[in-house]
């Protein structure tokens, strides 16, 4: 069975700092690893995915996460944040060897971008 | 473009009403499913559609039905609402569920409370 780990219930960044939203993840064979983004009252969002190829993808809004293999782990980042950003993040994982598994979402992390 | 339309979007029950939960996709998608949220557990699958014409239980279906209406809807019914069913619920779509390297596109989701 897949599992996702985002170890931060919060991350707090000024705004123009870099932003680091860590996700790692168990799972049999090859990941297909997802981030979604929710904004206060709203549904998810798609942000960005890796399926294969480049370990490095990007994404809205300048959003950007790097899939490392031997770390299982998939880090969501931006380079400059914006107070806009404030929003739960999560991160969601399933095997791509599984034709019919659903997506595995971690707990989510809530991103405050302070002016 | 509505994308997912879920209805309503607030609901206050009291222990052991029944109600459903509706839920309209206009994107062709063959693939639909229904999550609830609680804080600090992230979304956990209920119930899912691969196509129309079939369900199957996800995570935590117990105290729930659902029915796959037509090709757009899928819909999710509490018998005898229970507080523990008090949540966020999300209903999303994907164009072909198992072969997904597709994300999910979400409603905005339907606020429940049980007293």
């Amino acid at each position: 069975a897949q599992s996702v780990a985002q170890p931060e219930d919060q991350v707090n960044v000024a705004e123009g700092n870099p932003l680091t939203v860590k996700c790692t993840y168990s799972v049999s064979g090859n990941p297909y690893l997802f981030w979604y983004v929710q904004y206060p009252n709203r549904g998810l969002q798609f942000l960005l995915k890796y399926i294969t190829g480049d370990n490095l993808v990007k994404g809205s809004y300048g959003f950007e996460a790097e899939f490392n293999k031997s770390q299982t782990s998939f880090h969501l980042k931006k380079p400059s944040a914006l107070v806009s950003d404030s929003a739960l993040y999560f991160c969601a994982v399933r095997p791509s060897t599984d034709s019919w598994g659903k997506f595995q979402f971690g707990a989510g992390t809530q991103v405050v971008v302070t002016p | 473009n509505a994308g997912v339309t879920q209805t309503p979007k607030f609901q206050v029950l009291k222990t052991g009403q029944s109600m459903t939960l509706q839920c309209a996709q206009d994107m062709n998608h063959n693939s639909m499913y229904w999550y609830r949220q609680d804080p600090g557990m992230g979304l956990r699958l209920i119930y899912y559609s691969a196509s129309e014409g079939t369900t199957d239980k996800g995570e935590v279906p117990n105290g729930y039905n659902v029915s796959r209406l037509n090709k757009r809807e899928f819909s999710l019914r509490l018998e005898s609402a229970a507080p523990s069913q008090t949540s966020v619920y999300f209903c999303a779509s994907s164009p072909l569920g198992g072969l997904a390297n597709y994300g999910y596109t979400f409603g905005s989701g339907t606020r429940l409370t049980v007293v």
